[in-house]
């Protein structure tokens, strides 16, 4: 039982550059979200989707679109990185809002 | 727009000692509020969660608590190990966001020395 398996763990990419980050669970719940992690910013919400077939903007949805191509999978996309994007990506997913959120490891990103 | 603080930032304390961590938020119309452990490199593990109809949960070693009205939640560690040194965040969960979209505190980095 894996729970949230992020993909690549690391990655560098060179400005202008795009590349998707991907996340699947195994823990079949509904709702899934990506945050990025920032020093002294704290983890904020990209975007999230609280079913298959739908997604919604968080806090700083900008230079970033999502699918979430089933149940189980739901990935990131970063069109033309920029610096500004060198972060930890972290995806998330829980059953229902009450219950808890569950972490996957993360993708620590470089855009240099 | 709901702000959550943690204080202080880093805390180092002699194994074997109980230990409180703080947090703080400003708009008590929360539905839940959760801890979290972060380990160097990994991503957060859930602790507790505290539904807003709750006082507190329990775990083990490990004793949260919630007071709306003051805008307050404790961390409590009992007997505290080396094991337990790492980044504890707390998250606000409140009606009328994006759904499930917590509001995370920067954490409290714990450092317990043998």
């Amino acid at each position: 039982n894996a729970g949230v398996t992020q993909t690549p763990k690391f990655q560098v990419l060179k400005t202008g550059q795009s590349m998707t980050l991907q996340c699947a669970q195994d823990m079949n719940h509904n709702s899934m979200y990506w945050y990025r992690q920032d020093p002294g910013m704290g983890l904020r919400l990209i975007y999230y989707s609280a079913s298959e077939g739908t997604t919604d903007k968080g806090e700083v949805p900008n230079g970033y679109n999502v699918s979430r191509l089933n149940k189980r999978e739901f990935s990131l996309r970063l069109e033309s990185a920029a610096p500004s994007q060198t972060s930890v990506y972290f995806c998330a997913t829980h059953r229902e809002s009450k219950s808890p959120l569950h972490f996957g490891n993360g993708t620590r990103l470089t855009v240099t | 727009k709901q702000e959550v603080t943690q204080i202080p930032a880093a805390l180092s304390v002699p194994e074997g000692e109980n230990l409180v961590l703080n947090c703080s938020f400003t708009d008590s119309a929360i539905y839940n509020l959760q801890w979290f452990r972060q380990d160097p490199g990994k991503g957060l593990t859930s602790l507790l969660l505290i539904q807003s109809s709750q006082r507190e949960q329990t775990s083990g070693r490990l004793n949260a608590s919630l007071d709306k009205s003051s805008g307050r939640s404790t961390l409590y560690i009992a007997a505290s190990q080396p094991g337990d040194s790492a980044t504890y965040l707390c998250a606000a969960a409140n009606y009328g966001g994006s759904q499930g979209n917590l509001i995370f505190g920067k954490g409290t980095k714990l450092s317990v020395k043998p």
